[in-house]
């Protein structure tokens, strides 16, 4: 099946410093890309959806000036947690989808987040 | 907008007994179904999904769902359970199109006894 590639796996970072994340696909062509925050045991809370080459569109109470959202290409997105604080730790999860037509969305194993 | 409602958190299960994971979805259009599978520390894999056609599907490990239109339901099966499947294990939705975004149930804990 097509492979989603998250970096990193985990980072601490500490408290009002910028975190990267990037999420690619490789061995398809990403026309929409899905981030995903997740809270110790609990579920997925889709963060937003963003498409190449266009703005993302963020869920309802998630910070976009906070959390940026960068889709330049069809094998890259990536995420930007600004000014981090340790509320803001968590597991934070991509998931991306082929063009039309597609079904189904791959994920990627995770960035664990840990702010100090 | 669509909703997916997992009504057990937990299901305790003695291994090689059978398992049910139930999962409720609501949407007003058409949808997709799946259940990913989630182990520690690890991002999701997809065990299994109905698109169309035959309401019984199979999946990876064992696993099966029925989809039921009537009952707007999606569980998810195993006749015999063996320890490797203790893991949380989530049922998504997704409407007809492309660039839908999938929606997850809360998740259920199946953890295995010996």
């Amino acid at each position: 099946g097509a492979v989603v590639s998250q970096h990193p796996s985990w980072v601490i970072c500490k408290s009002g410093t910028s975190v990267k994340i990037e999420c690619r696909s490789l061995d398809f062509q990403a026309t929409t890309m899905f981030w995903y925050r997740q809270f110790p045991k609990q579920s997925l809370m889709l963060m937003a959806t963003s498409n190449e080459g266009s703005k993302a569109t963020y869920e309802q109470g998630v910070e976009k000036d906070k959390f940026l959202i960068n889709h330049a290409s069809l094998t890259l997105s990536t995420l930007t947690v600004t000014s981090a604080h340790p509320e803001d730790s968590s597991f934070y999860i991509c998931s991306a989808r082929e063009g039309s037509g597609s079904t189904e969305a791959f994920f990627g194993q995770g960035t664990r987040l840990t702010v100090v | 907008a669509q909703s997916v409602t997992q009504l057990d958190s937990q299901v305790p299960v003695f291994e090689e007994a059978p398992v049910e994971l139930r999962c409720n979805y609501s949407s007003s259009v058409s949808v997709y179904l799946f259940w990913y599978v989630q182990y520690p520390n690890q991002g999701l894999q997809l065990l299994l999904k109905y698109l169309s056609g035959s309401t019984l599907v199979k999946g990876i490990n064992g696993f099966e769902a029925e989809f039921n239109k009537s009952q707007t339901s999606f569980h998810l099966r195993k006749p015999s359970v063996h320890i490797s499947d203790t893991a949380e294990y989530f049922c998504a939705v997704s409407e007809y199109s492309s660039a839908s975004k999938i929606i997850f149930g809360s998740g259920t804990r199946l953890s295995i006894r010996p």
